[in-house]
């Protein structure tokens, strides 16, 4: 099955940075949309950001809002999310998805890359 | 805006289970369903309110009423068990809605 797959996560302290990256070893990123979702501890999904397939169009869920960035670079197939300010309720497992334009929903997702926020 | 479900459903193997989403956008928006198991990726297990992926079983399918959509997994296996979440977005389709996740326990 296909699958995509995260990278960058870690432990940083309140206030620092991180960049996840997402890639997809047998998916053509560039003609589709694309999502970050994260699942904080014990808790449920949670959309954190949205790019276009041209990267033209950005939205963000207000808790990341100003502090998140998503962007994407189609030549490498690869799509970012730079994470600044980052807080204790940051931490999360973040899941990068794929828009499918025939499901209209996420029809593949990664295995996800862990982010711990810890003084 | 929010989309609404139950916290927990529990259905013995072989038996019929449920699991509902509620919020006001669903009158005019499609709804997505997904399947996460712990340490794995999230699967998409029914789309456009009732419409079912290629390689997702047959016992799963999907129905709409109203501003409800429900789950429904006809002859329920252990390989079920996981927590299960509905997807929809904002009046103007421009901000991504999850459900709180349902909690599928094959007794």
């Amino acid at each position: 099955q296909l699958q995509l797959m995260e990278s960058g996560g870690g432990v940083v302290q309140p206030g620092g940075s991180l960049r996840l990256s997402c890639a997809a070893p047998e998916v053509t990123l560039s003609d589709h949309g694309m999502f970050w979702v994260r699942q904080p501890p014990g808790k449920g999904l949670e959309w954190v950001a949205s790019v276009s397939y041209d990267g033209r169009e950005k939205y963000y869920a207000e808790p990341v809002r100003g502090r998140f960035t998503i962007s994407r670079d189609n030549s490498k197939d690869t799509v970012f999310l730079q994470l600044n300010s980052l807080t204790l309720g940051d931490t999360a497992i973040y899941y990068c998805a794929k828009y499918g334009l025939l499901s209209g929903a996420m029809d593949v997702w990664g295995h996800g890359t862990t982010v711990i926020v810890s003084s | 805006y929010e989309l609404t479900q139950p916290p927990s459903v529990s259905v013995s193997p072989g038996r019929t289970a449920r699991i509902s989403c509620s919020g006001v956008t669903l009158s005019e928006l499609f709804a997505n369903w997904y399947q996460h198991k712990p340490g794995q990726a999230p699967i998409l297990v029914m789309c456009k309110d009732d419409e079912r992926p290629s390689g997702i079983p047959e016992r799963f399918s999907g129905s709409v009423s109203g501003t409800s959509v429900t789950l429904t997994i006809t002859g329920v296996q252990a390989e079920d068990e996981a927590d299960y979440y509905c997807q929809s977005a904002d009046n103007n389709g421009t901000y991504v809605l999850f459900g709180g996740g349902t909690k599928l326990t094959v007794l």
